[in-house]
Parts: C-alpha cells; sequence; structure tokens
C-alpha cells in the first residue's frame, strides 16, 4: 500500500497524559501537513513540513503541541498534558506538488476521558 | 483572508435524482477550489478541483462543477445520485503557491432508496 499511513487510529487517554501519532507519507512527496477535524467541522490547518522543516505552525497549536518530521520522511505529532477540548481526528497529509492535490491519511480519532 | 461556506449541512436525495451540494469561497486572490469525499472511517479523497482553467470541472464517480467567479460559487453536481455517494463532501479553498487549504464545514449527503 503506497498511500499515506496513520497509527495509531484510535486512542483513548486519561486528561494529563502525553500522546503521540505517526505519519507515513507518500515516500515521494515532500510536503506533509497536518489538520484537526472535530465532530461537525471541516479539517482545521495545524502545521505544514516542507522536507524536515516546519514552514507554519497554526494558532491552533498551543504550546503543549509539537510536531517533528525528522530527515523530512515520516512524521510524528505529540500532545502533552492532554485536555478534553483536544478530543478530535487528526489527519495527515501529503503531496508532491505546491498546488497539487491533498492525499490524507485515515486519520487518528484521540478520545480524552 | 480565505474562507468557505458550505450551504446546508445534511442534504437527502432519491436514488437516481440530481445531486446538488452548494459551495461559496471568499477570495482576495484567484481561487484555487476543491472538492473532497470522505466516507465513514476514512480519509478525504479529491473529488475534483478547479485550477483557473476551464471553468466546468469533471471529477470522479460522475461530479462536476462549475466555477462562477460573478457569483463566488463552485457548486457540486451529479445527474443521477447512486447509494455509493452516500459521504460527506468537503469544499476547500487556496491559492497559488500557498500550501493552506480551508475547508468547509461539510455537507453529509444522504441518498434514499
Amino acid at each position: 500500500d503506497t498511500g499515506v499511513s496513520q497509527n495509531p487510529r484510535h486512542k483513548i487517554t486519561k486528561r494529563g497524559q502525553n500522546v503521540t501519532f505517526r505519519c507515513d507519507p507518500i515516500s515521494e512527496h515532500n510536503r506533509l501537513y497536518w489538520y484537526r477535524q472535530t465532530l461537525g467541522q471541516g479539517p482545521e490547518f495545524l502545521t505544514y513540513f516542507q522536507n524536515e522543516a516546519q514552514l507554519e505552525k497554526s494558532r491552533l497549536l498551543s504550546d503543549r503541541f509539537s510536531a517533528e518530521r525528522p530527515k523530512g520522511s515520516f512524521s510524528t505529532l505529540e500532545i502533552q498534558r492532554t485536555e478534553q477540548g483536544d478530543s478530535a481526528m487528526y489527519l495527515c497529509a501529503s503531496s508532491l506538488d505546491l498546488d497539487g492535490e491533498l492525499f490524507f491519511g485515515e486519520g487518528s480519532r484521540l478520545t480524552v476521558l | 483572508a480565505q474562507s468557505v461556506t458550505q450551504l446546508g449541512s445534511h442534504v437527502s436525495v432519491s436514488e437516481g435524482a440530481l445531486v446538488l451540494l452548494r459551495c461559496n469561497y471568499s477570495s482576495s486572490v484567484p481561487p484555487y477550489l476543491f472538492w473532497y469525499v470522505q466516507y465513514p472511517n476514512q480519509g478525504l479523497q479529491l473529488l475534483l478541483k478547479y485550477t483557473s482553467a476551464a471553468t466546468l470541472v469533471k471529477g470522479i464517480n460522475g461530479f462536476e462543477a462549475e466555477f462562477k467567479k460573478s457569483e463566488t460559487s463552485f457548486h457540486l453536481t451529479k445527474p443521477s445520485a447512486h447509494m455509493s455517494d452516500a459521504a460527506e463532501y468537503f469544499c476547500a479553498v487556496s491559492s497559488s503557491g500557498t500550501y493552506k487549504y480551508i475547508f468547509g464545514t461539510g455537507t453529509r449527503l444522504k441518498v434514499l432508496a
């Protein structure tokens, strides 16, 4: 399978715990995006990587959120000291061209109890 | 700033009937416009995109959309609905040279037998 892969698909955690999500983009794609989707809303932009460089971080991302893309391959999104408001679907996407199609993974659903 | 408004969070049509999903955009620069579809527990998949070429854009699964600058609209249509079209549809806007896609809140399409 050469699509965008995300894991874990589901994560249930208690408030205050740390969680980490991983995204493996399509191998030749140098652009990688994280979006967050809550119930009844469209995906909201969180952050963007071109190769290993994080070029933009949305104001939606508090200091508790950090994303990395070492070596320009897979990416991780870590949430520290989770809060109930962090419960959402975290979507990863990758693209080859700046104006091209975004290829989305199936998402990682986070539930914070 | 760019934004997208999708009118109607839920749309129901009978099988074989016309599908019309509405999207209006706001953009201070020439927009790129997209329609994505999301099936349950899956990632978003591109249906079609407008990038300043032909104003009538044909996509996959028999869908098409027409860019109307005067109305700032990019409505999605399909002549005859099929049960397999039941899903959530998202309109998105970006612009040339940018990487940030702004998504609408989505329209859930229900197809009645």
